[in-house]
């Protein structure tokens, strides 16, 4: 069975860096790429992150583009997000999943909360 | 970019209706559209995908239908566990996704 576990959220201040993991299990994560979406509080899903399965290409949105990496370290199963630089509308629930190819975005994780507040 | 126009925004059902929600593109998306069903708290999972290919383990009464940049997603006979948010996703080009449709009971 497929799992993918976020970890890492929390409230942090505008201007500062935190780091979420996703945790896969239950298929070989070095043969997928891997995505991050946020959904903000009573908006829409936003894709914001691509990485390749074995990081030679990464794709990211404009809203995060230049503060926002995403990475992975395939010998442990996990997909990073390190986010610098939050603002308030970075607030959002933070998704990571599983690329298909051809299906794209075929599971995905429960998500993990960030709030940017002062 | 494409955006992704669901409607309704809320529908109201009962169990056993047949039901059917609206997604679509502001530009050709070809067949490159997926359905995910959202419930609180729960990860978000993944209905059809292509248009009108059933994921693996989903009940039947799931279809999908469309091209180009008209699609639906059409339950046959609701049941309890469906009333949840659906939100439609395309691959086409890049990536984005509908705005949802909440599907409550009557």
């Amino acid at each position: 069975e497929v799992q993918l576990v976020e970890s890492g959220g929390g409230l942090v201040k505008p201007g500062s860096s935190l780091k979420l993991s996703c945790v896969a299990s239950g298929f070989t994560f070095s043969s997928y790429g891997m995505h991050w979406i946020r959904q903000a509080p009573k908006k829409g899903l936003e894709w914001i992150a691509l990485i390749y399965y074995d990081s030679s290409n990464k794709y990211y949105a404009d809203s995060v583009k230049g503060r926002f990496t995403i990475s992975r370290d395939n010998s442990k199963n996990t997909l990073y997000l390190e986010m610098n630089s939050l603002r308030s509308e970075d607030t959002a629930m933070y998704y990571c999943a599983k690329d298909n190819i051809g299906t794209t975005l075929d599971y995905w994780g429960q998500g993990v909360m960030v709030t940017v507040s002062s | 970019d494409i955006q992704m126009t669901q409607s309704p925004s809320v529908l109201s059902a009962s169990v056993g209706d047949r039901v059917t929600l609206n997604c679509k593109a502001s530009q050709n998306i070809n067949k490159y559209l997926n359905w995910y069903q959202q419930k609180l708290g729960e990860a978000p999972k993944l209905l059809i995908y292509n248009t009108n290919n059933l994921q693996t383990g989903i009940p039947s009464r799931f279809s999908g239908s469309g091209s180009g940049t008209d699609f639906t997603l059409t339950i046959s006979s609701l049941q309890p566990e469906d009333f949840a948010t659906y939100f439609c996703f395309q691959h086409n080009s890049w990536l984005t996704f509908g705005s949802g449709t909440k599907l409550e009971i009557k």
